[in-house]
C-alpha cells in the first residue's frame, strides 16, 4: 500500500527566502505524485504533479519539485517565499491507475515579515 | 458550475442524529471522491465513483457511513446515529476522463458532532 510522510509539522520561513518542504513516498515502483496546497476556508489547489519523464517537475505560483527515486522523495520547493504563500502543503501519491490519492498529513507554512 | 459545490458548508448535529452531505461535481466529470479531514490531519480517503457504481468504498469507517451517486452526478454522503468522532471536515473531489487527471476538490463541509 501506499503512503506518504511528511516529517515537518510546520515550518518558519522569511518573506523573500527559499523553502524546501520535504516528502517522502513508500511504493513498490513510482507512483504518480502530487503536491496541494490549502489556505483557510479554501479548498485544496493542485500545485503540481509528476507522472512520468523529467523528474524536475514545475509548478504554478513559482513552485517546482523534484522526484529522487533513491530517497523516495519529492521535496517541494520555492526560491523565494512570498507573504501570500502562507498556508497548508500537502503531498499525495496514487497508483498507476488512479484509483485514489493518499495524502501526507501536511506541512503548515508560515512566513515572517 | 465551474467548480466543486458541496452542500452544506456547516453542520452543527447532535449525538445520535442522521447526516446528508452534498456534493456537486464538475460538470461531465465521472470520478468522485470522498475524503474526511480531521483537524490537524490530511485528508483521509473514504469512497471513490466511476460514474454511479462505487469503485472502492474501502476507507468508510463502518456500516454507519454509505454514499450514493444515483444519476452519475451529484452525490450524497450519509451518516447514521452520528458520533462525536465523527467530527471533521468532509471533502468532496471530481476528476475527468483518463487516470492521469488532476482532482479538483471543494471547499468541504464541515461537521459538527456535539
Amino acid at each position: 500500500a501506499q503512503s506518504v510522510t511528511q516529517p515537518d509539522i510546520h515550518i518558519t520561513v522569511s518573506e523573500g527566502a527559499s523553502l524546501e518542504l520535504r516528502c517522502n513516498y513508500s511504493y513498490g515502483a513510482t507512483p504518480y505524485l502530487f503536491w496541494y496546497v490549502q489556505s483557510p476556508g479554501q479548498g485544496l489547489q493542485l500545485l503540481l504533479k509528476y507522472f512520468s519523464g523529467d523528474t524536475l517537475v514545475q509548478g504554478i505560483k513559482g513552485f517546482e519539485a523534484e522526484l529522487k527515486r533513491s530517497q523516495s522523495s519529492f521535496n517541494l520547493r520555492k526560491p523565494s517565499v512570498h507573504w501570500s504563500d502562507a498556508a497548508e502543503y500537502f503531498c499525495a501519491v496514487g497508483a498507476p491507475g488512479f484509483q485514489k490519492l493518499v495524502f501526507g498529513t501536511g506541512t503548515r507554512l508560515l512566513v515572517s515579515p | 458550475g465551474a467548480g466543486v459545490s458541496q452542500t452544506p458548508s456547516n453542520k452543527v448535529t447532535e449525538k445520535g442524529k442522521y447526516v446528508e452531505l452534498r456534493c456537486d461535481p464538475i460538470s461531465g466529470h465521472t470520478a468522485l471522491y470522498w475524503y474526511r479531514q480531521s483537524l490537524g490531519q490530511g485528508p483521509e480517503f473514504l469512497i471513490y465513483f466511476q460514474g454511479t457504481g462505487a469503485a472502492d468504498d474501502s476507507g468508510l469507517p463502518n456500516d454507519r457511513f454509505f454514499a450514493v451517486r444515483p444519476e452519475g452526478s451529484v452525490s450524497t454522503l450519509k451518516i447514521q446515529r452520528t458520533e462525536r468522532g465523527d467530527s471533521a471536515v468532509y471533502l468532496c473531489a471530481s476528476r475527468g476522463q483518463g487516470n492521469t487527471g488532476e482532482l479538483f476538490f471543494g471547499e468541504g463541509s464541515r461537521l459538527t458532532v456535539l
